[in-house]
């Protein structure tokens, strides 16, 4: 089955600052590949996603790159703040219908 | 709409007992995906329905079990709990079931076993 690895980890950066979440998978069939933020005590919600038929897609101050070649795709944010401070979750969900979720990356952006 | 629920909240359950959770989707929505989540495992996928029927199934034993009824709510039962069994349960809904479409969650269940 499909395989998500996420690093880093933990991220911390300073308000302002850039954060970049990297994840890998191992099916070349995965064709849809979004990410979730969790904070603390909440339910994951969708912050962006990317189809396989996409190379980059932006919304205000995120980003979301997909390299198919090398099977990895990574989450951008510019300008951080301290609200976004949270868990980041990446998937990739191929022709089945689970989507398969790295371990997560816990982000703290201090003031 | 209303979003994703899920009941009860909060459970405590003793090792051996069985539990059933339920989940409502999204208004409209006909396939329902349930994820374990703890700590040191993450998200982890257990099964989707879409029209009560199992599609797939994640790499859990046999004791976790579901079903979807026809008007899309879902529930999942654990039987012979077991310590290991305590999580955030996790359940998401989307709309067509096609795959490349968006899971919207609820806000989960979260199962002490003891």
């Amino acid at each position: 089955g499909e395989n998500v690895e996420q690093h880093p980890s933990t991220l911390s950066v300073q308000e302002g600052d850039s954060a970049v979440i990297k994840c890998t998978y191992s099916d070349s069939a995965s064709n849809y590949f979004p990410w979730y933020k969790q904070e603390l005590g909440k339910r994951p919600q969708l912050i962006i996603d990317i189809r396989s038929n996409v190379g980059e897609k932006k919304d205000q101050r995120i980003a979301v790159t997909l390299n198919k070649t090398a099977k990895h795709f990574s989450l951008h944010i510019t300008e951080t703040q301290p609200e976004d401070s949270a868990v980041y979750f990446c998937a990739a969900i191929g022709p089945g219908y689970a989507l398969n979720f790295g371990k997560g990356t816990s982000l703290l952006v201090t003031p | 709409k209303a979003g994703v629920t899920q009941t009860p909240r909060y459970l405590i359950k003793t090792r051996g007992q069985q539990v059933t959770l339920s989940c409502s989707p999204i208004s409209g929505h006909r396939s329902v995906s349930w994820y374990q989540q703890t700590p040191g495992q993450g998200l982890q996928f257990l099964f989707e329905y879409f029209s009560e029927t199992q599609r797939n199934k994640g790499n859990f034993p046999g004791r976790f079990s579901g079903r979807q009824f026809s008007n899309s709510r879902s529930e999942m039962n654990v039987s012979t709990l077991e310590l290991g069994d305590s999580a955030l349960y996790l359940c998401a809904s989307s709309a067509a079931g096609q795959g490349a479409e968006t899971q919207y969650f609820g806000p989960g269940t979260r199962l002490l076993v003891l």
